[in-house]
């Protein structure tokens, strides 16, 4: 099946500092790809709908200016945690769809990146 | 909110089926019922999905009622792999997946 891979799987930073998570597609252009944010114990929740080539839609209480999103091309969307505090530490998930396939297909979701702000 | 409800946790003996529950009653004709499972620390994992009738892969097989309001999921021999949340999503060609709270499922030795 097709494959979604997220980059880093980890990451400590301190606190008021920003950090990039990577989202490809790796045999597939994904035109749309979905952030989820998953906090411990917790169901995951959507944040954000990238869209490549326009901006990013944006769950009610998610910031936007604090989570910036990039959808530059066809197999990369970039999530940006800027000024990070350590309330923003959580596992944070890409998934997206292969348009190739039939319009029920399955969603693939990335491996999850774990964000720890100290 | 999630369209589904499944119940918090359930146990199932290893080597045994586990059969996990779902509840859609308010599902539309558009949408498809998924399931995914998430291990600790992973991103979730695709099993099955279908619209109304029985589905099986080399995973799982899906079992939908007739009116299409519940449905459940079959691992027919589980073992201490399969120890996961599992979760039951309906949506449509399009929308975002919204999951619920999930099942999780310990299968003890």
């Amino acid at each position: 099946g097709a494959v979604v891979s997220q980059h880093p799987s980890w990451v400590i930073c301190k606190s008021g500092t920003s950090v990039k998570i990577e989202c490809r597609s790796l045999d597939f252009q994904a035109t749309t790809m979905f952030w989820y944010r998953q906090f411990p114990k917790q169901s995951l929740m959507l944040m954000a709908t990238s869209n490549e080539g326009s901006k990013a839609t944006y769950e009610q209480g998610v910031e936007k200016d604090k989570f910036l999103i990039n959808h530059a091309s066809l197999t990369l969307s970039t999530l940006t945690v800027t000024s990070a505090h350590p309330e923003d530490s959580s596992f944070y998930i890409c998934s997206a769809r292969d348009p190739r396939g039939a319009k029920n297909t399955e969603a693939f979701f990335g491996q999850g990146t774990r964000l720890t702000v100290v | 909110d999630a369209k589904t409800t499944q119940p918090p946790s359930m146990d199932c003996a290893e080597g045994r089926a586990a059969n996990l529950p779902c509840n859609h009653s308010t599902i539309s004709g558009n949408e498809y019922v998924y399931w995914y499972r998430q291990i600790h620390s992973q991103g979730p994992q695709y099993i099955i999905h279908g619209l109304k009738n029985n589905e099986t892969n080399e995973m799982a097989s899906l079992i939908i009622t007739e009116d299409r309001k519940s449905s459940t999921l079959i691992l027919p021999h589980a073992t201490l792999r399969d120890t996961a949340v599992y979760y039951c999503i309906v949506g449509a060609y399009g929308q975002n997946f919204v999951f619920g709270p999930g099942t999780r499922l310990s299968v003890l030795p």
